[in-house]
């Protein structure tokens, strides 16, 4: 596989489900970035993780949890979701830090809370 | 503070008219500028990016940016529409030493028209 990869590509879940989301890189970049797509809204940008470390946390609930285990593995730990939690995840990653780097993209997860 | 505003949510040309997708951006440092192009069911995808190199940005599929610094704008254009241009067109800015954030625009859904 090359590029950014997420898995599911598609979920639905309840509000008192526990699911996973999956990101996957093949570029060697050392930044990943969770956003959120809701229709009509700019990105959202939620998390970015720099060789591993999170540096940016946009007061996001604690019902969205990230973890990074290595620099080519990001997941996003969701539970007792809401119904406006309902929107397209984006992963991305990037090689540069200094904020002129291209952010590549995968396929994006669209998740359904009932 | 930074922030991008996409003139226009939907914007429809005739298949070989001229594109103009419009964007301002507001930064108090110089700014790193992009537009993504994300097509159905995929993810955000580089079209092109001003750095500081030359104002006049070329990117891919024939499209092109101009930096105006005094207009504080980063218009998107291509001379002659093709129908797989439809799609949802986003700016973006960051900053220079901002690190990873990037701000993006609601985005704009071109229609091409046979």
């Amino acid at each position: 596989e090359t590029g950014v990869t997420q898995t599911p590509r598609h979920l639905v879940m309840g509000m008192t489900n526990k699911k996973s989301l999956k990101c996957e890189q093949h570029l060697g970049h050392n930044a990943m970035y969770w956003y959120k797509q809701s229709a009509k809204k700019p990105l959202e940008l939620m998390f970015v993780y720099s060789l591993e470390e999170r540096v940016e946390n946009n007061s996001v609930p604690s019902r969205f949890s990230p973890e990074c285990p290595n620099s080519s593995h990001l997941f996003l730990h969701l539970h007792t979701l809401q119904p406006e939690d309902s929107a397209l995840y984006l992963c991305a990653s990037s090689q540069e830090t200094d904020g002129s780097g291209t952010q590549y993209f995968g396929p994006g997860t669209r998740l359904l809370v009932l | 503070a930074q922030s991008v505003t996409q003139l226009g949510s939907h914007v429809s040309v005739s298949e070989g008219a001229l594109v103009l997708l419009r964007c301002n951006y507001s930064s108090s440092v110089p700014p790193y500028l992009f537009w993504y192009v994300q097509y159905p069911n995929q993810g955000l995808q580089l079209l092109l990016k001003y750095t500081s190199a030359a104002t006049l940005v070329k990117g891919i599929n024939g499209f092109e940016a101009e930096f105006k610094k005094s207009e504080t704008s980063f218009h998107l254009t291509k001379p002659s529409a093709h129908m797989s241009d439809a799609a949802e067109y986003f700016c973006a800015v960051s900053s220079r030493g901002g690190g990873f954030k990037t701000i993006f625009g609601a985005g704009t859904r071109l229609f091409v028209k046979a």
